[in-house]
């Protein structure tokens, strides 16, 4: 079965500081890994994925095997970064559907 | 830029009413999904729709859920007996193929069930 976990629910940080959201799988395979971001009443759109290996809007994300990790860091944090942040794996079947973690809500105070 | 888009973007039913929450995915996609959020809880896949056949679907698509492109544009689901446990979120995806296969999410629709 496959899993993503993300540990934290809400996450602040200030404007500048350095920001990191975490992000751990559970897959028997080769995932291909995703972060999506919803901003607040706009849709999920694609932030970055692993195979990439792209740097979108300042943020990274490196996937580890060894620690079944994928997380997502910025090192400036700004305020408009303020939004719900998704982890989502796709298998290697046909049909790529994702598995979502719960989110983790970003909040950059001035 | 193309969109995914769904209506209606609130939808209030009674339980056991049937439902057709619609989507127009965008036009070249040929990968087209559903998805749902019950409030508070994380997105979950429903159904996988390719070449006019479900490719995959979750425990959750039961019996009472059916997908349909009926005109090779629109992209439907249909609850044929709400209950009050499908109050959620519903949102619709397409994506191409290859490499390409980047998955875009419509807005999503509101589905009430008193």
């Amino acid at each position: 079965a496959q899993r993503v976990t993300q540990p934290e629910k809400l996450l602040s940080v200030f404007k500048g500081a350095p920001v990191e959201l975490k992000c751990n799988y559970s897959y028997s395979g080769s995932p291909e890994l995703f972060w999506y971001v919803q901003y607040s009443r706009q849709r999920l759109q694609l932030l970055l994925r692993h195979i990439s290996r792209e740097s979108i809007k300042g943020f990274t994300a490196d996937l580890n095997k060894g620690e079944t990790s994928f997380h997502l860091k910025k090192p400036f944090a700004q305020e408009e970064d303020s939004a719900m942040y998704y982890c989502a794996l796709s298998g290697r079947g046909s049909a790529r559907q994702l598995t979502f973690g719960s989110g983790t809500q970003l909040t950059v105070l001035p | 830029e193309p969109e995914v888009t769904q209506t209606p973007s609130h939808q209030v039913t009674q339980m056991g009413q049937e439902v057709i929450l619609r989507c127009v995915p965008i036009s070249n996609h040929l990968y087209f999904y559903w998805y749902r959020q019950i409030l508070g809880q994380k997105v979950e896949f429903l159904v996988s729709f390719y070449n006019n056949e479900i490719s995959e679907k979750s425990e959750i698509f039961d019996d009472q859920f059916s997908v349909e492109r009926p005109d090779g544009s629109n992209f439907t689901l249909k609850i044929r007996s709400t209950k009050l446990e499908d109050s959620a979120m519903y949102f619709c995806a397409s994506s191409g193929q290859g490499v390409t296969y980047e998955q875009y999410f419509g807005p999503g629709t509101r589905l009430t069930v008193t």
